[in-house]
Protein backbone atom coordinates (compact mmCIF):
# COMPACT_ATOMS: atom_id res chain seq x y z
CA UNK A 1 0.00 0.00 0.00
CA UNK A 2 1.24 3.78 -0.66
CA UNK A 3 2.32 5.97 2.06
CA UNK A 4 1.19 8.68 3.46
CA UNK A 5 3.08 11.33 5.60
CA UNK A 6 1.08 13.43 8.39
CA UNK A 7 1.86 15.73 11.01
CA UNK A 8 1.95 13.82 14.27
CA UNK A 9 -0.45 17.34 15.87
CA UNK A 10 -1.64 20.14 15.24
CA UNK A 11 -3.93 23.14 17.10
CA UNK A 12 -6.69 25.23 16.23
CA UNK A 13 -9.09 27.75 17.37
CA UNK A 14 -12.67 27.61 17.51
CA UNK A 15 -14.35 28.85 14.57
CA UNK A 16 -11.40 29.07 12.67
CA UNK A 17 -10.69 26.98 9.23
CA UNK A 18 -8.14 24.05 10.00
CA UNK A 19 -5.95 22.62 6.67
CA UNK A 20 -4.64 19.34 8.06
CA UNK A 21 -2.05 18.46 5.51
CA UNK A 22 -0.96 15.22 3.77
CA UNK A 23 2.12 14.07 1.40
CA UNK A 24 1.58 10.83 -0.71
CA UNK A 25 4.61 11.24 -3.30
CA UNK A 26 4.29 7.33 -4.12
CA UNK A 27 0.60 7.68 -5.11
CA UNK A 28 -0.62 5.69 -8.39
CA UNK A 29 -2.90 6.57 -11.00
CA UNK A 30 -5.66 4.72 -9.68
CA UNK A 31 -5.23 5.55 -5.84
CA UNK A 32 -8.02 7.06 -3.69
CA UNK A 33 -7.30 9.54 -1.32
CA UNK A 34 -9.74 9.05 1.44
CA UNK A 35 -9.69 10.68 4.90
CA UNK A 36 -11.35 9.21 8.41
CA UNK A 37 -11.43 10.79 11.81
CA UNK A 38 -11.43 9.31 14.85
CA UNK A 39 -12.89 10.97 17.76
CA UNK A 40 -11.70 9.98 21.52
CA UNK A 41 -13.22 6.37 22.46
CA UNK A 42 -14.99 5.71 19.44
CA UNK A 43 -14.46 3.99 15.99
CA UNK A 44 -12.99 5.71 13.19
CA UNK A 45 -15.81 7.74 10.73
CA UNK A 46 -15.58 8.68 7.96
CA UNK A 47 -14.70 12.08 6.62
CA UNK A 48 -14.77 12.44 2.42
CA UNK A 49 -12.70 10.90 -0.37
CA UNK A 50 -11.52 12.02 -3.93
CA UNK A 51 -9.36 10.75 -7.16
CA UNK A 52 -8.41 14.07 -8.40
CA UNK A 53 -10.54 16.66 -8.32
CA UNK A 54 -11.86 18.93 -5.39
CA UNK A 55 -14.64 17.57 -3.20
CA UNK A 56 -16.72 19.16 -0.76
CA UNK A 57 -19.39 17.46 1.80
CA UNK A 58 -21.34 18.46 4.67
CA UNK A 59 -18.62 17.98 6.82
CA UNK A 60 -15.26 19.48 5.13
CA UNK A 61 -13.45 19.65 2.07
CA UNK A 62 -10.58 17.89 0.24
CA UNK A 63 -8.24 19.82 -1.88
CA UNK A 64 -5.90 17.72 -4.36
CA UNK A 65 -2.98 19.13 -5.36
CA UNK A 66 -2.31 18.69 -9.42
CA UNK A 67 0.38 16.56 -9.21
CA UNK A 68 -1.81 14.27 -6.70
CA UNK A 69 1.00 14.21 -4.58
CA UNK A 70 -0.15 15.87 -1.95
CA UNK A 71 -3.66 16.49 -0.40
CA UNK A 72 -5.28 18.89 2.21
CA UNK A 73 -8.21 18.19 4.52
CA UNK A 74 -10.17 21.53 5.41
CA UNK A 75 -12.43 22.12 8.47
CA UNK A 76 -14.28 25.35 6.96
CA UNK A 77 -15.10 26.52 10.99
CA UNK A 78 -13.43 24.12 13.40
CA UNK A 79 -15.47 23.17 16.56
CA UNK A 80 -14.37 21.44 19.84
CA UNK A 81 -16.63 18.51 18.81
CA UNK A 82 -13.64 18.74 15.38
CA UNK A 83 -11.40 17.42 18.13
CA UNK A 84 -9.77 14.21 16.99
CA UNK A 85 -7.12 12.61 15.19
CA UNK A 86 -7.52 12.47 11.54
CA UNK A 87 -6.03 9.78 9.42
CA UNK A 88 -5.05 10.12 5.48
CA UNK A 89 -5.53 6.71 3.30
CA UNK A 90 -4.93 5.53 0.15
CA UNK A 91 -7.02 3.33 -1.15
CA UNK A 92 -5.62 1.68 -4.26
CA UNK A 93 -8.20 0.86 -7.06
CA UNK A 94 -9.62 -2.78 -7.78
CA UNK A 95 -12.49 -4.36 -5.90
CA UNK A 96 -10.44 -5.07 -2.45
CA UNK A 97 -11.46 -2.20 -0.20
CA UNK A 98 -9.04 -2.09 2.08
CA UNK A 99 -7.74 0.49 4.18
CA UNK A 100 -4.04 0.73 5.84
CA UNK A 101 -4.36 3.25 8.56
CA UNK A 102 -1.07 5.51 9.61
CA UNK A 103 -0.42 7.22 12.57
CA UNK A 104 -2.48 10.15 12.08
CA UNK A 105 -2.89 13.64 12.80
CA UNK A 106 -4.38 14.53 16.32
CA UNK A 107 -6.06 17.90 16.28
CA UNK A 108 -6.46 19.89 19.20
CA UNK A 109 -9.26 22.76 19.35
CA UNK A 110 -8.82 25.98 21.67
CA UNK A 111 -11.95 27.47 22.87
CA UNK B 1 -30.32 2.90 10.67
CA UNK B 2 -28.77 1.13 13.19
CA UNK B 3 -25.16 1.27 13.17
CA UNK B 4 -22.41 -1.51 13.51
CA UNK B 5 -22.80 -3.02 17.22
CA UNK B 6 -20.21 -4.72 19.30
CA UNK B 7 -19.76 -6.24 22.68
CA UNK B 8 -18.58 -6.57 24.97
CA UNK B 9 -17.39 -2.74 25.29
CA UNK B 10 -14.93 -4.12 27.42
CA UNK B 11 -13.33 -7.28 28.53
CA UNK B 12 -10.38 -7.85 30.85
CA UNK B 13 -8.71 -11.27 31.08
CA UNK B 14 -5.40 -12.88 32.08
CA UNK B 15 -2.81 -14.15 29.58
CA UNK B 16 -3.54 -17.27 28.59
CA UNK B 17 -6.77 -17.11 28.71
CA UNK B 18 -9.54 -17.15 25.57
CA UNK B 19 -11.82 -14.29 25.14
CA UNK B 20 -14.51 -13.59 22.03
CA UNK B 21 -15.66 -10.54 20.63
CA UNK B 22 -19.19 -10.29 19.09
CA UNK B 23 -19.82 -7.78 15.97
CA UNK B 24 -23.17 -6.75 14.02
CA UNK B 25 -22.93 -5.33 10.95
CA UNK B 26 -24.97 -2.75 9.25
CA UNK B 27 -28.08 -4.46 7.83
CA UNK B 28 -27.08 -5.33 3.98
CA UNK B 29 -23.69 -4.48 4.08
CA UNK B 30 -21.84 -7.52 2.39
CA UNK B 31 -18.19 -6.99 3.90
CA UNK B 32 -17.00 -6.96 7.15
CA UNK B 33 -13.59 -6.04 8.84
CA UNK B 34 -11.95 -6.92 11.91
CA UNK B 35 -9.03 -4.06 13.12
CA UNK B 36 -6.78 -3.73 15.93
CA UNK B 37 -5.65 -0.95 17.31
CA UNK B 38 -3.00 -0.66 19.83
CA UNK B 39 -2.51 2.71 22.23
CA UNK B 40 -1.04 5.25 20.07
CA UNK B 41 -1.90 3.43 16.75
CA UNK B 42 -3.96 3.74 14.16
CA UNK B 43 -6.07 0.37 13.61
CA UNK B 44 -4.51 -2.20 11.65
CA UNK B 45 -6.81 -4.71 9.62
CA UNK B 46 -6.77 -8.19 11.12
CA UNK B 47 -9.27 -9.88 8.20
CA UNK B 48 -11.84 -9.01 6.14
CA UNK B 49 -14.68 -10.99 4.99
CA UNK B 50 -17.00 -10.65 1.76
CA UNK B 51 -20.22 -12.30 2.71
CA UNK B 52 -19.34 -15.74 4.36
CA UNK B 53 -15.67 -15.97 2.72
CA UNK B 54 -12.62 -14.78 3.88
CA UNK B 55 -10.99 -12.07 1.37
CA UNK B 56 -7.92 -11.07 3.74
CA UNK B 57 -6.05 -12.30 6.51
CA UNK B 58 -2.45 -11.89 5.93
CA UNK B 59 -2.50 -9.68 9.26
CA UNK B 60 -4.25 -12.17 11.53
CA UNK B 61 -2.02 -14.07 13.95
CA UNK B 62 -3.63 -17.47 13.13
CA UNK B 63 -1.91 -19.46 15.76
CA UNK B 64 -4.09 -17.59 18.52
CA UNK B 65 -6.69 -15.56 16.69
CA UNK B 66 -9.42 -17.00 14.42
CA UNK B 67 -12.94 -15.61 13.10
CA UNK B 68 -16.12 -16.49 11.43
CA UNK B 69 -19.12 -15.09 10.15
CA UNK B 70 -21.82 -17.52 10.25
CA UNK B 71 -24.68 -16.97 7.62
CA UNK B 72 -22.70 -13.60 5.94
CA UNK B 73 -24.14 -11.35 8.65
CA UNK B 74 -22.72 -11.58 12.25
CA UNK B 75 -18.95 -12.38 13.12
CA UNK B 76 -16.74 -13.19 16.02
CA UNK B 77 -13.07 -12.96 16.31
CA UNK B 78 -11.38 -14.96 19.16
CA UNK B 79 -8.36 -14.88 20.83
CA UNK B 80 -7.14 -18.56 22.41
CA UNK B 81 -4.67 -18.12 24.16
CA UNK B 82 -4.25 -14.18 24.61
CA UNK B 83 -0.99 -12.40 25.15
CA UNK B 84 0.06 -9.38 27.37
CA UNK B 85 0.68 -7.71 23.60
CA UNK B 86 -2.98 -8.31 22.44
CA UNK B 87 -4.35 -5.45 24.59
CA UNK B 88 -5.72 -3.47 22.19
CA UNK B 89 -9.00 -1.92 20.89
CA UNK B 90 -11.03 -4.23 18.51
CA UNK B 91 -12.79 -2.37 16.08
CA UNK B 92 -15.54 -3.83 13.71
CA UNK B 93 -16.24 -2.39 10.78
CA UNK B 94 -18.59 -2.85 7.44
CA UNK B 95 -19.51 -2.04 4.09
CA UNK B 96 -21.22 -2.19 1.02
CA UNK B 97 -17.95 -2.84 -0.95
CA UNK B 98 -19.55 -1.50 -4.34
CA UNK B 99 -18.02 1.48 -6.70
CA UNK B 100 -18.92 5.04 -4.91
CA UNK B 101 -20.46 3.26 -1.99
CA UNK B 102 -17.39 2.22 -0.29
CA UNK B 103 -17.68 3.73 2.80
CA UNK B 104 -16.69 1.69 5.55
CA UNK B 105 -18.56 2.48 9.00
CA UNK B 106 -16.67 1.57 12.57
CA UNK B 107 -18.53 0.02 15.62
CA UNK B 108 -17.50 1.79 19.18
CA UNK B 109 -15.05 -1.11 19.72
CA UNK B 110 -14.38 -3.54 22.11
CA UNK B 111 -11.38 -2.49 24.87
CA UNK B 112 -9.54 -5.67 25.57
CA UNK B 113 -6.96 -5.61 28.65
CA UNK B 114 -4.87 -8.58 29.19
CA UNK B 115 -3.32 -8.84 32.61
Amino acid sequence: DAKTTQPNSMESNEEEPVHLPCNHSTISGTDYIHWYRQLPSQGPEYVIHGLTSNVNNRMASLAIAEDRKSSTLILHRATLRDAAVYYCILRGGGSNYKLTFGKGTLLTVNP
Amino acid sequence: EAGVAQSPRYKIIEKRQSVAFWCNPISGHATLYWYQQILGQGPKLLIQFQNNGVVDDSQLPKDRFSAERLKGVDSTLKIQPAKLEDSAVYLCASSLDRPLRETQYFGPGTRLLVL
